[in-house]
Formats: C-alpha cells, sequence, structure tokens
C-alpha cells in the first residue's frame, strides 16, 4: 500500500515551452504533498508544500509563477513548470503524506521525473 | 536555522566491516529524525524513525540529543546496503516539511 506515481518519468522539452508534471497517490488519500528538485549527486531540496485545496507554500527562492502546483484533489497535484529554461533541467521527485490515527504523517516518496530543458 | 548535516559524501567499507554514517542536527523545536535510503535507480524509502526505536536491516540509529546527533549504524555490512542515505527531520508528529541532509553514498566492497 501507500504507492505514489509521477508521469511522466522521463520528459524532454523545448526552451521557453511549458510542462506538466503529475503526482498521484495511487490506494490513499494525501492531504498534503511535497515537491522536491534533486540536482545530479546531491540533497533533495524542497520546492513546495501543497495541501488539497488550497494555495501551495513556496520555499524561499522557488519562484511560484514559474513552478505553478496545483492540488485540486486529495489523489493528485501537478507541478507545471512555465517557459522552461535549460537551467530548470533536473529531477523532480513528490512525496504524498499520509496521516492516520496513530499521527504517524508517514510520507511516501514517488519515483521522480527526470526534466531536459533543450 | 534548521539543518541537517552528514559530514561524509562518501563511505566505502569492506563486506563485514561495521558501518557508521554521521548525522548532526540543529532545530529549535521537537525533532522527529530520520534515514531514508535511495538504492540504484529506486525511489526514496524511510529506512527507520527515531521514535520506532526499531531496528531495519541490521541498522540501528539512536537520537543524542546532547550531541544533537542520529548516527545510523550496522554492525556488519552486506553488499546490498549500497546505496545513498539520507538523514532528516521535522517537527515531531506533524504533516510539516522534511529538511534532507546533503547525503551519504556507502559503497560496500567484497
Amino acid at each position: 500500500g501507500a504507492v505514489v506515481s509521477q508521469h511522466p518519468s522521463w520528459v524532454i522539452c523545448k526552451s521557453g515551452t511549458s510542462v506538466k508534471i503529475e503526482c498521484r497517490s495511487l490506494d490513499f488519500q494525501a492531504t498534503t504533498m511535497f515537491w522536491y528538485r534533486q540536482f545530479p549527486k546531491q540533497s533533495l531540496m524542497l520546492m513546495a508544500t501543497s495541501n488539497e485545496g488550497s494555495k501551495a507554500t513556496y520555499e524561499q527562492g522557488v519562484e511560484k509563477d514559474k513552478f505553478l502546483i496545483n492540488h485540486a484533489s486529495l489523489t493528485l497535484s501537478t507541478l507545471t513548470v512555465t517557459s522552461a529554461h535549460p537551467e530548470d533541467s533536473s529531477f523532480y521527485i513528490c512525496s504524498a503524506s499520509l496521516g492516520n490515527a496513530a499521527l504517524v504523517y508517514e510520507q511516501y516518496f514517488g519515483p521522480g521525473t527526470r526534466l531536459t530543458v533543450t | 536555522a534548521q539543518r541537517v548535516t552528514q559530514p561524509e559524501k562518501l563511505l566505502s567499507v569492506f563486506k563485514g566491516a561495521p558501518v557508521e554514517l554521521k548525522c548532526n542536527y540543529s532545530y529549535s523545536g521537537s525533532p522527529e529524525l530520520f534515514w531514508y535510503v535511495q538504492y540504484s535507480r529506486q525511489r526514496l524509502q524511510l529506512l527507520l524513525r527515531h521514535i520506532s526505536r526499531e531496528s531495519i536491516k541490521g541498522f540501528t540509529a539512536d537520537l543524542n540529543k546532547g550531541e544533537t546527533s542520529f548516527h545510523l549504524k550496522k554492525p556488519f555490512a552486506q553488499e546490498e546496503d549500497s546505496a545513498m542515505y539520507y538523514c532528516a527531520l521535522r517537527e515531531y508528529s506533524s504533516a510539516s516539511k522534511i529538511i534532507f541532509g546533503s547525503g551519504t553514498r556507502l559503497s560496500i566492497r567484497p
């Protein structure tokens, strides 16, 4: 149980175009989803926290107009990279938080999406 | 400032040798500490959390509040332990964001 999927797993786009990445919790409802960015051989950097039905909370230094996050349902959050540039090329990972009666708030991670902007 | 520090980028040990991956943190509140592992070409997954006080795949980690450390240990390394390990923290028992360390790549030599 508690599987998180991402689509696509790999995308190449031209500079100036926009690309949407989906994050889905397959077998549970996630009240909170998180979006991370991971550069090669580096750690995960949190970009934003997304709660269903409300605006995302962005980390300092992350442009909210460039990285649009929508969390329309308890099982789906999307990250849209607008007007992508080569420096946006990275590995984008989402996680979904499962809160339960034990208040464990486990976070489950998706497999990631590799974005290459040419 | 909230921070997780993993001083070693790479740790290489022989199979059967003890392993210790270091993690230190700074946090003003009451933190919950985790170790995550990422095997080659697999997604990040939780290895263990300090509140569980359990041993997973032979690994243990004890939270030392005095030294603000949460080192990961295993007495006898196995080849399948080769992976990227991330120490992380968040506010205790909350759905808040997780802060990750920079990671340590553990390589087990046969």
